[in-house]
């Protein structure tokens, strides 16, 4: 099984929808992250969780609401949506917070109408 | 603050071509220095790392050397192939904290 999987891997919603993204990890970590990769930008970080704990919000829109009920799943909540929000959001886990490397999921691709 | 560079693409190349893809960083302290490749529909897949100056990192027959004088972390591979058409992704992680900064990515082309 793949260390670090994402489900779906295409979403269209609309600006009134409420869609969840999922992550799970199989590799034993304790520290999950939640990235933004558009086009021609940097990827962004959006938020930590290290133990379950949210260690870090990168002052992401309160329309994006994380969950992450276990160290080995990690849920991105969506509601009222911006087409600007199209993006591929990408999910990574490592062992900890403190210098270890990180392993992604393939990504979810996300459509806002 | 903390700030990664990387060359723009895209970057074409025939098979069995060099590749070098530049990297400059700006950090504070220490960093650790990496490279990701994105391949077509899948997520980051780290290529090759170092953790400190003047460490070379490889793998795949690509290497990178941290270069803390010139603030570079430049990919270079000496025979592309095919395979490695995909997005390349510089990056650098904080000292002791896995906050990383990623580079705009550079895509590669390569043609047989």
């Amino acid at each position: 099984e793949t260390g670090v999987t994402q489900t779906p891997r295409h979403l269209v919603m609309g600006m009134t929808n409420k869609k969840s993204l999922k992550c799970e990890q199989h590799l034993g970590h304790n520290a999950m992250y939640w990235y933004k990769q558009s086009a021609k930008k940097p990827l962004e970080l959006m938020f930590v969780y290290n133990f379950k704990e949210q260690t870090e919000n990168n002052s992401v829109p309160s329309r994006f609401s994380p969950e992450c009920p276990n160290s080995s799943h990690l849920f991105l909540h969506l509601h009222t949506l911006q087409p600007e929000d199209s993006a591929l959001y990408l999910c990574a886990s490592s062992t900890s917070t403190t210098r270890d490397t990180q392993y992604f999921g393939p990504g979810t691709r996300l459509t806002v109408l | 603050g903390n700030s990664v560079t990387q060359m723009e693409g895209p970057v074409t190349l025939s098979e069995e071509a060099f590749l070098t893809i530049n990297c400059t960083y700006t950090a504070t302290g220490y960093p650790s220095l990496f490279w990701y490749v994105q391949y077509p529909g899948e997520g980051l897949q780290l290529l090759l790392k170092a953790t400190k100056a003047d460490d070379k990192g490889s793998n795949k027959g690509f290497e990178a050397t941290y270069r803390k004088e010139t603030t570079s972390f430049h990919l270079e591979k000496g025979s592309v192939q095919v395979s490695d058409s995909a997005v390349y992704f510089c990056a650098l992680r904080e000292y002791n904290f896995n906050k990383f900064y990623f580079g705009s990515g550079t895509k590669l082309n390569v043609k047989p």
